[in-house]
């Protein structure tokens, strides 16, 4: 069964910092892994998607590596500004039986300080 | 493009009752996949469709159940409400599925049960 943890769960930093959040799934033979962000009240809104082919997907100031072979992802968020400000989570496929759905960490809620 | 559309966005139902949620994914979309979240669980998955077939389905009972129509629009049924059923139901599209497809989340339907 494939489990998701995300670590830590909570992170406050100052604006223009750099900083790194962790994902770490059970099951290794994923296909891909997503990371979405989650503003209060809200639905979730994919930042980025990589294949299990990939080491490393990048859009803007983020970057999401993978490394199947130790269960890990890093999220990597550069110059952070207050707007980073959110719920992130990071989803691996959902291995129910099948080869949909996915399975969700319980996210980090970050929060960037003026 | 418009986004994911849920609807309705708020209801409260009494236990025993039955409920129905509305999703309208993005044009062009075939998959379109049912997450609940919860404080204590998170987001956990309920089933997924794609051209009117449900591909998988998660670990929830039978008063769970889903249907997409032709136009890929898709609804969830639950059947005699219980307290713990209270939750955010959140849709998301994909164009072929989570399989390789990142996800897109409507805003959620905000179920109270009482």
């Amino acid at each position: 069964k494939q489990e998701v943890t995300q670590i830590p769960a909570a992170l406050s930093v100052p604006e223009g910092e750099n900083l790194v959040l962790n994902c770490s799934f059970t099951d290794s033979a994923i296909y891909n892994l997503q990371w979405f962000r989650q503003d209060p009240g809200k639905g979730l809104t994919s930042l980025l998607l990589i294949q299990s082919s990939q080491r490393e997907q990048t859009s803007g100031r983020l970057n999401a590596s993978l490394d199947k072979s130790s269960g890990r992802s890093t999220l990597y968020i550069a110059a952070s500004q207050p707007g980073d400000s959110a719920t992130y989570l990071c989803a691996g496929p959902y291995s129910g039986g099948g080869a949909d759905g996915l399975t969700f960490g319980k996210g980090t809620h970050l929060i960037i300080q003026p | 493009k418009a986004g994911v559309t849920q609807t309705p966005r708020y209801l409260i139902k009494t236990r025993g009752q039955q409920v129905t949620l509305s999703c309208s994914p993005i044009s062009g979309h075939r998959s379109v996949s049912w997450y609940q979240q919860t404080p204590g669980q998170g987001l956990q998955f309920l089933f997924e469709y794609f051209s009117e077939t449900q591909r998988n389905k998660g670990n929830f009972p039978g008063r769970f159940s889903g249907r997409q129509f032709s136009n890929s629009r898709s609804e969830m049924n639950v059947s005699t409400l219980e307290l713990g059923d209270s939750a955010l139901y959140l849709c998301a599209s994909s164009v072929g599925g989570s399989y390789n497809s990142p996800l897109h989340f409507g805003n959620g339907t905000r179920l109270t049960v009482t």
